[in-house]
C-alpha cells in the first residue's frame, strides 16, 4: 500500500525567502506525481505534474523534482511571496488515475 | 483543463440525516472519484465512481454509508448517510485528465451537529 510523507509539517519563513518542501513515497511504481495548493477551506489547485519518466518540472517560480528509484519529490519555491501562503499537498498516481496524498506542509510567508 | 462544480459548497446538518452531494464535469469524462477531507487531514479516497456500474470502494468505506451514482459521463453525485459528528469533512469530487493530472472540484464543506 502506497504511503506518502510530507516534510516538514510546518514552515514559517520571512518574504524573499527560497524554501524546499519534501515529499517521500514508499511505492516506486508510480505513474505520476503531483503538487497541490490548498487554501483554508477551499479545494486543490494543481501546480505541477511531474511524469515518472520526467526528473522535474518548472512553472514560473515553482520547481518540482521527482526521484523515483529513491522514492523523493521537493518543490522548491523561489523568492517566496506572502502570497504563496497555504498548505502545499503532494500526490503520488497511479495509472488508474487514483491518488495518494501525504498530509501536507502548511507554509507562512511573513511580510 | 476541465472545470468541474459541485454543490453545495457547504452545509450544516443533523445528527441521523443524510446529505447529496452533486458533482458536474463540463466535459465527457471516463473516471471521477470522491474524496474526504477530515479536519486538520489529508485527503483519503473514498470510491471511483463509474459511470453505468457500481462505484468501487476503498476500504474502510462501504455503500450503505456512501451511497454513489454516475448517470452519465459529467455528473455524480455523493451521499453521505446517518450522518454523525465524525462525517464532518469538506467532501471533494475529482477527475483525471490528460496524462492523468487530477484536477479537483472546490469540495463541499459538511458540518454535522
Amino acid at each position: 500500500k502506497q504511503e506518502v510523507t510530507q516534510i516538514p509539517a510546518a514552515l514559517s519563513v520571512p518574504e524573499g525567502e527560497n524554501l524546499v518542501l519534501n515529499c517521500s513515497f514508499t511505492d516506486s511504481a508510480i505513474y505520476n506525481l503531483q503538487w497541490f495548493r490548498q487554501d483554508p477551506g477551499k479545494g486543490l489547485t494543481s501546480l505541477l505534474l511531474i511524469q515518472s519518466s520526467q526528473r522535474e518540472q518548472t512553472s514560473g517560480r515553482l520547481n518540482a523534482s521527482l526521484d523515483k528509484s529513491s522514492g523523493r519529490s521537493t518543490l522548491y519555491i523561489a523568492a517566496s511571496q506572502p502570497g504563496d501562503s497555504a498548505t502545499y499537498l503532494c500526490a503520488a498516481n497511479t495509472n488508474a488515475g487514483k491518488s495518494t496524498f501525504g498530509d501536507g506542509t502548511t507554509l507562512t510567508v511573513k511580510p | 483543463s476541465a472545470v468541474i462544480s459541485q454543490k453545495p459548497s457547504r452545509d450544516i446538518c443533523q445528527r441521523g440525516t443524510s446529505l447529496t452531494i452533486q458533482c458536474q464535469v463540463d466535459s465527457q469524462v471516463t473516471m471521477m472519484f470522491w474524496y474526504r477531507q477530515q479536519p486538520g487531514q489529508s485527503l483519503t479516497l473514498i470510491a471511483t465512481a463509474n459511470q453505468g456500474s457500481e462505484a468501487t470502494y476503498e476500504s474502510g468505506f462501504v455503500i450503505d454509508k456512501f451511497p454513489i451514482s454516475r448517470p452519465n459521463l459529467t455528473f455524480s453525485t455523493l451521499t453521505v448517510s446517518n450522518m454523525s459528528p465524525e462525517d464532518s469533512s469538506i467532501y471533494l469530487c475529482s477527475v483525471p485528465e490528460g496524462a492523468n493530472e487530477q484536477f479537483f472540484g472546490p469540495g463541499t464543506r459538511l458540518t454535522v451537529l
